[in-house]
């Protein structure tokens, strides 16, 4: 069964506070993607990355990072967390190519900036 | 980019309808396109895909029609079931890598 894991379901964080949200996947795909989800906004990406040590930003980059130094791994980082990062955050995985399958999500991490 | 807005559009239909989720998506470049289900508390999952040189694409109860004409895509589902009830997203992929989502609809299903 494939599967891409996020690190925490849940996680209040302070503001100011420096926010490492771990995703990985166990699939061997090239492609990695963390998105947030906000309510009535669908889901926003913010960073994506095709290869280890490549990343290309998404649409809301701002105030995130990304880290992608092995292929199956996949971090975001809040460099200095403030509340209107308090979202759903989701990591997802896919394949590369004309051969290409959807994108595989986790089950997502709650943040909530305090 | 995908539609913006505040309030999630709402569905609701009676159990055993069927039902129809639409879509409008932005780029004309897209080339694959994806509906996927996302249940309270739980990630999106993958329902049915289709390529753009396709219009239609059947699956377990399940059918996506694609009008790029109009940039439009569908989702129907025959015999709709409690467990049907969920936020549907379409998302467009566009030169084989990154997946742009629509902001959702909610399918409310009445027993």
């Amino acid at each position: 069964d494939v599967k891409v894991t996020q690190s925490s379901r849940y996680l209040v964080k302070r503001t100011g506070e420096k926010v490492f949200l771990e995703c990985v996947q166990d699939m061997d795909h090239e492609n990695m993607f963390w998105y947030r989800q906000d309510p009535g906004l669908g889901l926003r990406l913010i960073y994506f990355s095709y290869d280890v040590k490549m990343k290309e930003k998404g649409d809301i980059p701002e105030g995130y990072s990304v880290s992608r130094e092995k292929k199956e791994r996949f971090s975001l980082i809040l460099e200095s967390a403030s509340t209107n990062q308090t979202s759903m955050y989701l990591c997802a995985s896919s394949t590369q190519g004309a051969t290409n399958t959807e994108a595989f999500f986790g089950q997502g991490t709650r943040l909530t900036v305090v | 980019g995908e539609s913006v807005g505040l309030h999630l559009p709402t569905l609701s239909v009676q159990e055993g309808d069927n039902s129809i989720i639409n879509c409008a998506y932005s780029n004309s470049a897209s080339d694959y396109f994806i509906w996927y289900k996302q249940e309270s508390g739980k990630g999106p999952q993958f329902i049915i895909d289709i390529r753009s040189n396709m219009d239609k694409r059947q699956g377990q109860r399940v059918t996506v029609l694609l009008n790029k004409t109009v940039k439009h895509l569908s989702l129907q589902i025959a015999a709709t079931q409690p467990g049907d009830s969920a936020v549907y997203f379409c998302a467009e992929n566009v030169n084989f890598n990154k997946f742009y989502f629509g902001s959702g609809t909610k399918l409310n299903v009445k027993p």
